[in-house]
């Protein structure tokens, strides 16, 4: 049974530009979550997709936006990148329902320059 | 709005220790309690799930406790190790399907 992976693990981009990070679900697990970490914080709610389909979102702006793949694969896409963008962006799958255990990926780290 | 609060911040304890990490969360109206621990530019790994229904878990030297009707959480750590040496994060599952986390405990273990 494989784990959460995310790719890449880290990314360099300019501000305005258009980044996309992407996630693999663990084995069997329809559900994903994206979280930002910024330094020294706890992770924030980003979106959550379940069969495609958006299940959540927090407050984050519309240029934060996703993709779930019919393999429960995801993208997270964040358009004309800030500086304030710069964060550990993690990805979380689980199996639907509300009290299933949810795994983290390694983690994506951005630094917007 | 949920908020996640866990104290102390950071804990600095000779091996062998056991110690007691807190979590209090505002809302009661939680689905689970999650704790997770992070080494520095990692991901999470879960330790130890509570659902809303359950008291307490154990896993190993770890055991977690849920207080809903409080909003508070414990994770107890036995026999400390400098191998535990992280950051432990608590998160609650709430409203909107997300979890709701903590700032995390940073904890040495000096050998």
């Amino acid at each position: 049974e494989t784990g959460v992976t995310q790719s890449p693990t880290h990314l360099i981009k300019t501000r305005g530009q258009q980044v996309t990070l992407r996630c693999s679900s663990q084995s069997g697990h329809n559900t994903v979550s994206w979280y930002q970490q910024a330094l020294g914080q706890g992770p924030q709610f980003i979106f959550q997709y379940y069969r495609e389909e958006e299940n959540g979102r927090g407050n984050f702006p519309p240029r934060f936006s996703g993709l779930q793949f019919p393999n429960y694969s995801s993208e997270l896409n964040v358009n004309a990148l800030e500086l304030d963008d710069s964060a550990l962006y993690l990805c979380a799958s689980s199996l639907p329902g509300r009290v299933t255990e949810a795994f983290f990926g390694q983690g994506t780290r951005l630094t917007v320059v | 709005k949920q908020e996640v609060t866990q104290i102390p911040a950071a804990l600095s304890v000779p091996e062998g220790e056991n110690l007691v990490l807190n979590c209090s969360f505002t809302d009661s109206a939680i689905y689970n309690l999650q704790w997770f621990r992070q080494d520095p530019g990692k991901g999470l790994t879960s330790l130890l799930l509570i659902q809303s229904s359950q008291r307490e878990q154990t896993s190993g030297r770890l055991n977690a406790s849920l207080d809903k009707s409080s909003g508070r959480s414990t994770l107890y750590i036995a026999a400390s190790q400098p191998g535990d040496s992280a950051t432990y994060l608590c998160a609650a599952l709430a409203t909107g399907n997300q979890f709701y986390f903590g700032t995390g405990t940073s904890l040495t273990v000096i050998p």
